[in-house]
């Protein structure tokens, strides 16, 4: 069965530094998307992505993160400045028509910041 | 930002029994609404979905029901089984956008 690809599975960084955490989502998919599970707490959407640009962002989406379809397989999330509070798991998705028949998620990546 | 609230955060049945969990929401602009199952180091996986044009879906074991007036679904799985142990997640998406807002989950643990 076709799966999305999160890596790596695990991320520690300093605050301060850039990260760049990678998805492959499934080949045929459309809409890509970001979300993100601080431990504790409920997932939460960051941002989707169609047709080579942002479709939608949340509040959470600032100026420190950005995304990008760098090769029209992979989907990344760059955070520019890591800071104490984006340690999380942050999960990537794939749709093949949006919403509507559910997403397909990645098994995550842990980021912790120190 | 209580959007879609999940209460009874576990529930613990026995095999063969049914396992009956309740989702809320607040916002009357959600036009769609899809239930999650999550197990450790893995990431959601879409279970059952519904449309607020419907007040019940049944794909198997699984059946979502609901109640627009109440602003209120529920999940039945039946009956539950060992490996539906996992997090269950309610989702709900609003009228022409993608993003979902989850809730908290509800931990199901079905004992053998």
């Amino acid at each position: 069965e076709p799966e999305v690809t999160q890596t790596p599975s695990h991320q520690v960084t300093q605050m301060g530094q850039e990260v760049i955490l990678r998805c492959v989502p499934i080949s045929n998919h459309l809409y890509f998307y970001w979300y993100r599970q601080i431990l504790g707490q409920k997932v939460e959407f960051l941002v989707s992505f169609y047709n080579n640009e942002i479709s939608e962002k949340s509040e959470i989406f600032d100026d420190q993160f950005s995304v990008e379809r760098p090769d029209g397989s992979n989907f990344t999330l760059k955070i520019r400045s890591t800071k104490l509070e984006d340690s999380a798991m942050y999960f990537c998705a794939s749709s093949a028509a949006g919403a509507d028949y559910g997403y397909t998620f990645g098994s995550g990546t842990r980021l912790t910041v120190v | 930002d209580q959007q879609v609230k999940q209460n009874s955060p576990s529930l613990s049945v026995q095999e063969g029994r049914i396992s009956i969990l309740n989702c809320d929401y607040t916002n009357s602009m959600f036009d769609y609404f899809l239930w999650y199952k999550k197990y450790p180091a893995e990431g959601p996986t879409f279970l059952i979905s519904i449309s607020s044009i419907k007040d019940k879906n049944e794909d198997g074991r699984f059946t979502v029901f609901l109640n627009k007036s109440a602003k209120h679904l529920s999940l039945h799985i039946v009956p539950s089984q060992p490996g539906d142990s996992a997090v269950y997640f309610c989702a709900a998406r609003g009228y022409g956008n993608n993003r979902l807002a989850f809730g908290k989950g509800n931990q199901v643990v079905v004992i053998p």
